[in-house]
């Protein structure tokens, strides 16, 4: 089944300690992204990357590391969490190296960090 | 930088009215302009893309139109259903910039 799985769905953790979100897709996409949903203020995207070892800032990256050593791996990083990055994160894919195509979510990771 | 804003934030309907969500965009190098739904708990799903070759498209009950000079788009639902309620995200994203920019969503409620 075509898909995109994020790792894990829940989590609650404490200020500072280092926490990494996995993202996959068995789908060979290009494109994929990182985005956080916060009430009021829609999706936001933190960091994108077009190809293999090619990633760049999206509109919130501040407190966010990514890395794309492999097409289909796209974790997301925190490396210092801050109550502040408490948020819903979607992982997305698209075919093509660009925004330009239809993205693929996944489920969704619900962070609570305090 | 670039921005989408969206309205309405909330809106509500009977069953079997029109709906209309308006966006706007900043960056005149737009190009590609998605609308996303998002039912509650779940992830967002495409469901209609125009480029900015076109001026509408329709799918069924739903239908975009693109203004390129006044940089607006809009989502239209016609016929609603209560299935139709859900959280209405646009989105635009530019050729040279390869980031895809939400609004802020539109919470539809369709009153049986």
């Amino acid at each position: 089944e075509a898909q995109v799985t994020q790792n894990p769905r829940y989590l609650i953790t404490v200020t500072g300690k280092k926490l990494t979100v996995t993202c996959s897709q068995n789908m060979n996409h290009e494109y994929m992204s990182w985005y956080r949903q916060d009430p009021g203020l829609g999706l936001r995207q933190i960091y994108y990357s077009m190809n293999v070892e090619v990633t760049d800032k999206g509109d919130v990256p501040e407190g966010y590391k990514v890395s794309r050593k492999e097409k289909r791996n796209f974790p997301l990083i925190l490396e210092s969490p801050s109550p502040n990055q408490t948020s819903l994160y979607f992982c997305a894919s698209s075919l093509l190296g660009s925004a330009s195509y239809e993205q693929y979510f996944g489920p969704g990771t619900r962070l609570t960090v305090t | 930088g670039e921005n989408v804003e969206q309205h309405p934030s909330t809106l509500s309907v009977q069953e079997g009215d029109s709906a209309v969500i308006k966006c706007t965009y900043s960056d005149s190098a737009s190009n590609y302009f998605p609308w996303y739904k998002q039912e509650l708990g779940k992830r967002p799903q495409l469901i209609i893309d125009i480029r900015s070759n076109v001026g509408e498209k329709k799918d069924q009950r739903i239908a975009v139109t693109l203004n390129k000079t006044a940089k607006h788009f809009s989502l239209h639902i016609t016929e609603t259903q209560p299935e139709d309620s859900a959280v209405y995200f646009c989105a635009a994203s530019s050729y040279n910039t390869d980031k895809l920019i939400f609004g802020t969503g539109t919470r539809l409620q369709v009153f049986p």
